[in-house]
């Protein structure tokens, strides 16, 4: 039962191509997270939504933007690609904010900035 | 600053055996959440197991348990009895009640 589906899978986009990878969750959790995990390094937070509240880390690039529209939906956007871009991107989810609550992440969506 | 280091970037262990993987983190917070999170090749990651910083007793899920130094910042994790499906990437975690913070993680190779 696939509960974080991130889509697609692989992504290729050509360098300054606006790019749109998808997230989505069957959880009906609170927070969702995006992560830029790339090769050999721990994933890196971007941003998250604790329901429709938007918070972006202090380092992310204004390139980067994100979308939640429901609860069960979030979009990260990729404004003008540059080959440091390319990366796995991980989706997670967790029920609340706490230390309680452990994320929930979908299987990632590699991008290729061509 | 919390950071999370993993020492071990790649460990390997005889299917059956017993192997340890290495975490520690530095923070000044007292109370937190501690965990292990398993990615295997072309997969998601998964929670292993998870450790309350204000528990003493070390937790335990079957073949993994835990090794908490809450002194010493250490979070070490021991597999028990490898499996082949246990070949597979694993991050350290600390949460502190803001955001997750992953160390570099350590590639685990279950040999049979």
């Amino acid at each position: 039962d696939a509960m974080v589906i991130q889509n697609p899978r692989y992504q290729v986009t050509q360098f300054g191509k606006p790019v749109t990878l998808s997230c989505s969750q069957t959880l009906n959790h609170n927070v969702m997270y995006w992560y830029q995990q790339k090769s050999s390094q721990a994933p890196k937070l971007l941003f998250h939504y604790y329901d429709k509240d938007f918070n972006n880390e202090a380092d992310t690039p204004d390139n980067f933007q994100s979308r939640r529209p429901n609860t069960s939906f979030c979009f990260l956007d990729i404004r003008s690609p540059g080959l440091g871009d390319a990366a796995m991107y991980l989706c997670a989810t967790s029920r609340e904010q706490g230390r309680a609550h452990e994320q929930y992440f979908g299987p990632g969506t590699r991008l290729t900035v061509t | 600053a919390q950071t999370v280091t993993q020492s071990q970037p790649e460990m390997s262990v005889q299917e059956a055996e017993t192997v340890t993987l290495s975490c520690t983190y530095d923070t000044s917070e007292n109370n937190y959440y501690l965990f292990w999170y398993k990615q295997p090749p072309s997969r998601q990651m998964i929670l292993v197991i998870r450790q309350e910083a204000y528990k003493q007793q070390n937790a335990t899920e079957n073949r993994f348990s835990v090794n908490f130094q809450k002194a010493a910042k250490s979070f070490s994790l021991k597999i028990s009895d490898s499996q082949l499906g246990d070949t597979a990437m694993y991050f350290c975690a600390f949460y502190p009640g803001n955001q997750f913070y992953f160390g570099t993680g350590t590639s685990l190779t279950v040999i049979p």
